[in-house]
C-alpha cells in the first residue's frame, strides 16, 4: 500500500464526540487527501493537502477540518460525529498533481 | 456537484466478453483521467490513466477511450476474467489550478464464470 498508514482501522462513536483519523505516509509524498466513501456516491473529498500546513476544502468538507504540522502526517477531524459521517473513510498521496494517487486500507468509522 | 457522471452503476459479463464503463465530465479543465479498481476490503489502485493529448491508451486488456468534444472516456476491458470482478472507479483533475482528483460514483463489476 505504498507506505500509506491509516489509523485506527474500525472505529465505533457516539454521536457528538470529537473523533481523529490520522494517515502516514512514509513515501515523502507532497499531496495527501481525505477521501469518504458510500454507496451510490463513489469516493468523496472531504479536504487535501498540497504541503505542510497547506489545506484547502473538497466537495464535502462541512463537519470536518484537518491538518498538517508535518509531511509524513495529516490528521482528519470530526469536531461532533453525526450518524452521517458513518461511512469508510480513505487516505491517498500523491507525488505531483495529475499523477498516480495511492490509497490506503481505509478507516471504517460508525457514529451511534 | 458530481462533476463526473459514470454508468452503469452495475454489470454482469460472461467470461471472456467485454466489460465497458462510460464516464462524462462537465469541467474541460480537467487534463489528467485515471481509472481505479477497488477490490472488497482494500483501498482503490490505480488501473490505468490517460491524458487528452491521445484519444487511445491500451494496457493489456484495458483500453480507455477518449473524446475530448464530447468530454466522455471510457474503460474498456476485453476478455473479461472473473478476477475482475470489482469496482470500477472513473476520476478526473485539473493539475493546474486545484490539484484535487473527483471520482465518478463506481461501477460494480461481476465477471461470470
Amino acid at each position: 500500500d505504498a507506505g500509506i498508514t491509516q489509523s485506527p482501522r474500525h472505529k465505533v462513536t457516539e454521536t457528538g464526540t470529537p473523533v481523529t483519523l490520522r494517515c502516514h505516509q512514509t513515501e515523502n509524498h507532497r499531496y495527501m487527501y481525505w477521501y469518504r466513501q458510500d454507496p451510490g456516491h463513489g469516493l468523496r473529498l472531504i479536504h487535501y493537502s498540497y504541503g505542510v500546513k497547506d489545506t484547502d476544502k473538497g466537495e464535502v468538507s462541512d463537519g470536518y477540518s484537518v491538518s498538517r504540522s508535518k509531511t509524513e502526517d495529516f490528521l482528519l477531524t470530526l469536531e461532533s460525529a453525526t450518524s452521517s459521517q458513518t461511512s469508510v473513510y480513505f487516505c491517498a498521496i500523491s507525488r505531483a498533481a495529475n499523477t498516480e494517487a495511492f490509497f490506503g486500507q481505509g478507516t471504517r468509522l460508525t457514529v451511534v | 456537484q458530481q462533476q463526473v457522471k459514470q454508468s452503469p452503476q452495475s454489470l454482469i459479463v460472461q467470461k471472456g466478453g467485454i466489460s465497458i464503463i462510460n464516464c462524462a465530465y462537465e469541467n474541460t479543465a480537467f487534463d489528467y483521467f485515471p481509472w481505479y479498481q477497488q477490490f472488497p476490503g482494500k483501498g482503490p489502485a490505480l488501473l490505468i490513466a490517460i491524458r487528452p493529448d491521445v484519444s487511445e491508451k491500451k494496457e493489456g486488456r484495458f483500453t480507455i477511450s477518449f473524446n475530448k468534444s464530447a468530454k466522455q472516456f471510457s474503460l474498456h476491458i476485453m476478455d473479461s476474467q472473473p478476477g475482475d470482478s470489482a469496482t470500477y472507479f472513473c476520476a478526473a483533475s485539473d493539475g493546474d489550478s486545484s490539484y484535487k482528483l473527483i471520482f465518478g460514483s463506481g461501477t460494480r463489476l461481476l465477471v461470470r464464470p
